[in-house]
């Protein structure tokens, strides 16, 4: 599975949209990119993923570029409780394991 | 409901004793895995079942060993416990391991080793 590559930590104002950033250049072409959130203490939870078109859902918007090799996570109107690590997954078919990084850990401020 | 359950929520024991971890889903998935997660935060797969069978197991101490009495439960039985097996250990569940489906976790578990 491809490496991917996090900002360490971000800020966000609540209310604003959050763009978290992914690259992963290395990516390959059957492999998805798929974004998780880790609420302290808590498990993961999913987020949203895509192969190659950019997708939609209630939580988010996942942007993914041309070539693929870099992705923006969207929360359009971000809240306290958005607060978590967030992990940019690649993942290919080995199994159906998830290969986490060490994430972004977005803070959103009042 | 809960979708991917585990139990229990802590637990504390001594070096050298034997526990495990039960872990539930009521997704109708076919494929479940365990993960760990160390004091550094890092999460790291252990195994993964599908249907009962081991798909993957990622160089985990023979001490650990999961069971899958059927494909809603896989288990996690630790041997002679050790310091370094102190972490939260995380139950997942997916469709069927494959391309473009989701894994759904559990809450996970605290274990704590004195």
């Amino acid at each position: 599975d491809a490496k991917t590559t996090q900002p360490t930590s971000m800020d966000c104002a609540e209310g604003r949209a959050a763009n978290l950033p992914c690259n992963h250049s290395t990516i390959s072409g059957n492999e998805y990119v798929y974004w998780y959130r880790q609420i302290h203490s808590q498990g993961p939870q999913y987020i949203i993923h895509g192969l190659k078109n950019n997708e939609t859902n209630e939580m988010a918007s996942l942007i993914i570029t041309e070539d693929r090799k870099s992705s923006t996570l969207i929360l359009p109107h971000a809240t306290l409780r958005d607060t978590a690590v967030y992990y940019c997954i690649v993942r290919g078919n080995q199994g159906g394991k998830l290969i986490f990084g060490q994430g972004t850990e977005l803070s959103v401020k009042p | 409901d809960t979708a991917v359950s585990q139990t229990p929520k802590y637990l504390v024991t001594q070096m050298g004793n034997d526990k495990s971890i039960k872990c539930e889903q009521n997704l109708g998935h076919d494929t479940m895995y365990w993960y760990k997660q160390d004091s550094k935060k890092f999460l790291k797969i252990m195994f993964s079942y599908n249907n009962k069978e081991l798909i993957i197991n990622e160089t985990v101490p023979n001490r650990f060993s999961p069971k899958s009495p059927d494909k809603a439960h896989l288990n996690l039985h630790i041997n002679s416990l050790e310091l370094g097996d102190s972490a939260v250990y995380f139950c997942a569940s997916s469709q069927d391991g494959g391309l473009g489906e989701t894994q759904y976790f559990g809450p996970g578990t605290r274990l704590l080793v004195l």
